[in-house]
């Protein structure tokens, strides 16, 4: 039962374009949505969210674009550096109602120089 | 900045054998957290706890799985008798509020 999905396992974009990592939700009740990042051999990294009420949450280079009616979001990074090199997962949790956090299988996203 | 940290990193033990995972959360989180990942798969909750209690579990947490917060500041992950398929990466997190939790490095448990 995958209430998550990333259908992209692995991503290549060039140095300094955007990068668009994808993300699918079935469950409706999911209220907030975090976006990870993990290299290996370490925990993931949060890296930004946003609250079902919202449909953009900017931090820096990241943005996160939320669309309940699609049940979709996205992640971008822009311009997209070597560092970013790494898998991202992306999450969910019912917030109050629920917190555990549940994972997408993550794509991993190549800068190429 | 502070961070969550987790030891071992990597543990090994024979099947049948009891493992605890160590962690410390950030000092003024409130919920604290156990995930795992077994490799090639996706990171799975296994449990939460509040107020000095479980607040939920998965259907992976069963019997052989306990949690404890012994001293206000550790938080522990034990399995009593480990069996091969709980090789797995496992992740501890915490949070001061229920929306964005912060994971620890991680410990690398390998069942043999």
């Amino acid at each position: 039962d995958q209430q998550v999905k990333q259908n992209s396992p692995s991503l290549s974009v060039q140095e300094g374009r955007i990068s668009i990592l994808n993300c699918d939700y079935t469950n409706s009740m999911f209220d907030y949505f975090l976006w990870y990042k993990k290299y290996p051999a370490e925990g993931p990294t949060f890296l930004i969210s946003i609250s079902s009420i919202k449909d953009k949450n900017e931090d820096g280079r990241f943005t996160v674009f939320l669309n309940k009616s699609a049940k979709h979001l996205s992640l971008h990074i822009v311009p997209s550096q070597p560092g970013d090199s790494a898998v991202y997962f992306c999450a969910a949790s019912e917030g109050e109602r629920d917190d555990k956090i549940i994972f997408g299988k993550g794509t991993r996203l190549h800068i190429l120089p | 900045e502070p961070e969550v940290t987790q030891t071992p990193s990597h543990q090994v033990t024979q099947m049948g054998q009891e493992v605890i995972l160590r962690c410390v959360p950030i000092s003024n989180h409130l919920y604290f957290y156990w995930y795992r990942q077994i490799l090639g798969q996706k990171v799975e909750f296994l449990v939460s706890f509040y107020n000095n209690e479980i607040s939920e579990k998965s259907e992976i947490f069963d019997d052989q799985f306990s949690v404890e917060r012994p001293d206000g500041s550790n938080f522990t992950l034990k399995i009593r008798s480990t069996k091969l398929e709980d090789s797995a990466m496992y992740f501890c997190a915490s949070s001061y509020t229920v929306e964005t939790q912060y994971f620890g490095p991680g410990t690398r448990l390998l069942v043999l």
